[in-house]
């Protein structure tokens, strides 16, 4: 079934700095991967998505970009806040499940420092 | 206010007991699921549920039952089966597969 490792675990910047969050997953029927942002205790909120028929896409200071070849994907943040601190979530759509399910990356914990 | 709701916030059980998590809708939403969090591990599928009265069982069902017999509310139980039930639920909704999934506030159960 489908798998995604994401990278890395824990990320520690700088305000102002960029952050880069990296995911591949294995099953390349996979077409819809999703970031989401979790705060301490609250349940995960969707940040930004992506189909596999795109390779990038922008929203403000967030952004995610596609290589179907390699299987990969990243979470671009520009111009990091300490409000940007919290976990994040990759996830791609599960194939075996009828596509409905989403199999998620095990997070990344950011820490912007000011 | 439309949105997904999750209660209680917090619940302790004591071991062999079973306990019934509540997740409610007010989307209009016919897919929703459960998905269990432990600390440093990713969201993992308990069961999920693409329309009224239809049920599937995710990676790591065991232990756990559900209902759908309401298109807004898609309750849990965990039931003394399930052998390591301390954790944070989520429960989510969507409008339907390969599409943004709403998530609840979470339930965190404790087994004393």
């Amino acid at each position: 079934g489908e798998n995604v490792e994401q990278h890395p675990s824990t990320l520690s910047v700088q305000e102002g700095d960029s952050a880069v969050i990296k995911c591949t997953y294995s099953d390349s029927a996979s077409n819809y991967f999703p970031w989401y942002k979790q705060e301490l205790g609250k349940g995960p909120q969707l940040i930004i998505d992506i189909r596999s028929n795109v390779g990038e896409k922008k929203d403000q200071r967030i952004a995610v970009t596609l290589n179907k070849t390699a299987k990969h994907f990243s979470l671009h943040i520009t111009e990091t806040q300490p409000e940007d601190s919290a976990v994040y979530f990759c996830a791609a759509s599960d194939p075996n499940q009828a596509g409905t399910a989403l199999i998620f990356g095990k997070g990344t914990t950011l820490s912007v420092s000011s | 206010d439309g949105g997904i709701t999750q209660s209680p916030k917090y619940l302790f059980r004591k071991e062999g007991q079973n306990v019934t998590l509540s997740c409610e809708q007010n989307l209009n939403h016919d897919a929703m699921y459960w998905y269990r969090q432990d600390p440093g591990q990713g969201l993992r599928l308990i069961y999920y549920s693409q329309i009224v009265n239809d049920f599937q069982k995710g990676d790591i069902a065991e232990g756990y039952s559900v209902s759908r017999e309401k298109k807004e509310s898609f309750p849990l139980t965990v039931t003394s089966a399930q052998k390591n039930p301390t954790a944070f639920y989520l429960c989510a909704s969507s409008i339907g597969g390969g599409h943004e999934q709403f998530f609840g506030p979470g339930t965190r159960l404790t087994v004393l």
